[in-house]
């Protein structure tokens, strides 16, 4: 069963409201991913923490910003959404090193109106 | 840099029928590679990895996968396709470290599979 929480699993929210996604491990990992599924599946990486108080942007640049002030929580807040932030947001977490792939969280779909 | 390509967009199969999904990747040292799948609504579920030893890994639900270092392939199969199978198939290769983030994934696109009656 999933060891990694997200909460919402659906938002929708009008244009202009600050929003935060949670996300929790309960395995101790030190390594917390978020990623932005668009409708056409592709992930892209848009933060990612290696231990407490790091954090780093990804690959896709996102107005969004993540935190790590404990280990098990890596929430991530949107100050003012709009439309374009539409999307799905996905965390993941880590062991570390190559052998252990990623756990993922279900997800949060969130819709701004 | 790391790459995979998943060059099938969506593939249709008839359930009880075999199937095969195909991942290339492109990576200069020993890949360390994963198949996840995404059912509808939510997160990615691991169903297998590959990172020595045997090049056929097996996985859960039915599933393997062969690793093909000539081909830079990790083509994931399945020999009878269930109608539950219906999914989103994601291929990833696990790099270095990056950053200190370790294990960082790079993932493919992805497979859309439906499964016909």
């Amino acid at each position: 069963e999933a060891d990694i929480y997200q909460t919402p699993r659906y938002l929708v929210i009008g244009t202009g409201k600050k929003i935060t996604l949670e996300c929790s491990q309960t395995m101790g990992h030190d390594k917390m991913y978020w990623y932005q599924q668009d409708p056409g599946m592709e992930l892209h990486l848009i933060h990612y923490s290696y231990g407490v108080n790091s954090t780093e942007k990804g690959d896709l640049s996102s107005e969004s910003t993540v935190s790590r002030i404990r280990t098990e929580h890596f929430p991530l807040t949107l100050e003012s959404a709009r439309p374009s932030h539409t999307s799905q947001y996905l965390c993941a977490s880590s062991r570390g090193g190559k052998y252990y792939g990623y756990t993922f969280g279900s997800g949060t779909r969130l819709t701004v109106v | 840099a790391q790459s995979v390509t998943q060059p099938d967009i969506h593939i249709t199969v008839s359930e009880g029928a075999s199937l095969e999904l195909r991942c290339n990747y492109s990576y200069g040292a020993t890949p360390y590679l994963f198949w996840y799948v995404q059912s509808p609504g939510q997160g990615l579920q691991l169903l297998l990895k590959y990172f020595s030893g045997d090049t056929l890994v097996q996985g859960i639900k039915g599933f393997e996968a062969e690793f093909k270092r000539s081909q830079s392939s990790f083509n994931l199969r399945k020999p009878s396709v269930h109608w539950s199978d219906a999914a989103e198939y994601f291929c990833a290769v696990g790099v270095g470290w990056r950053n200190n983030a370790g294990n960082m994934l790079t993932f493919g696109g992805g497979t859309r599979l439906m499964v016909k009656p």
